[in-house]
């Protein structure tokens, strides 16, 4: 079965700390993950897609398909980055995009 | 471009009724899915429409079903309201089917009394 699995509903951390969101995927194709992130009284926005490789305000997130894993990574904190964060998967042939249940990161002072 | 958008943004209804929301996808726009997000159990996914057509469906009893029109505008029904159907209800529209980005909208805070 296709699943997504965040398995820290909240993680807490001081500004200047460096911050891994963790997401495992499990999906018999070829997967599409993202990240989402959901700012307080904001919309939900992608943050980034595994395929752009890009660095989105300092977020990284690398592919691993041997431990089916797309940890979401930064260096150094910062309190703007207090959200809840979204891992998503998609794939081919029309098939969905499903959510895991969302980590909310806290950012401290 | 415009964004998606949502209407009603807050509804309240009472048990047994029931609710359609409405979404229009950014322009260009073929495919639109509906979530269900609550506190507890995170963004559930409801359903899928792309061209007019349901392509994929989850979990979720029959109360709970959705169009799609021939301008993309989608609509989703919520027959026979439970207390435990009170969620934002979030609409999203991506240019294709499978593999891209999706965005949302705001959303739709339904309050079941």
């Amino acid at each position: 079965a296709q699943r997504v699995t965040q398995p820290e509903k909240l993680l807490s951390v001081f500004k200047g700390a460096p911050v891994e969101l963790k997401c495992n995927y499990s999906y018999s194709g070829s997967p599409e993950l993202f990240w989402y992130v959901q700012y307080s009284r904001q919309r939900l926005q992608l943050l980034l897609r595994h395929i752009s490789r890009e660095s989105i305000k300092g977020f990284t997130a690398d592919l691993n398909k041997g431990e089916t894993s797309f940890h979401l990574k930064k260096p150094f904190a910062q309190e703007e980055d207090s959200a809840m964060y979204y891992c998503a998967l998609s794939g081919t042939g029309g098939f969905k995009t499903i959510f895991g249940a969302g980590t909310r990161l806290f950012v401290k002072a | 471009k415009a964004g998606v958008t949502q209407t009603p943004r807050y509804l309240i209804k009472t048990r047994g009724q029931q609710v359609t929301l409405s979404c229009s996808p950014i322009s260009g726009h073929r495919s639109v899915s509906w979530y269900q997000q609550t506190p507890g159990q995170g963004l559930q996914f409801l359903f899928e429409y792309f061209s007019e057509t349901q392509r994929n469906k989850g979990n979720f009893p029959g109360r709970f079903s959705g169009r799609q029109f021939s301008n993309s505008r989608s609509e989703m029904n919520v027959s026979t309201l439970e207390l435990g159907d009170s969620a934002l209800y979030l609409c999203a529209s991506s240019p294709t089917s499978s593999g891209n980005t999706i965005y949302f909208g705001e959303g739709s805070w339904l309050t079941v009394v």
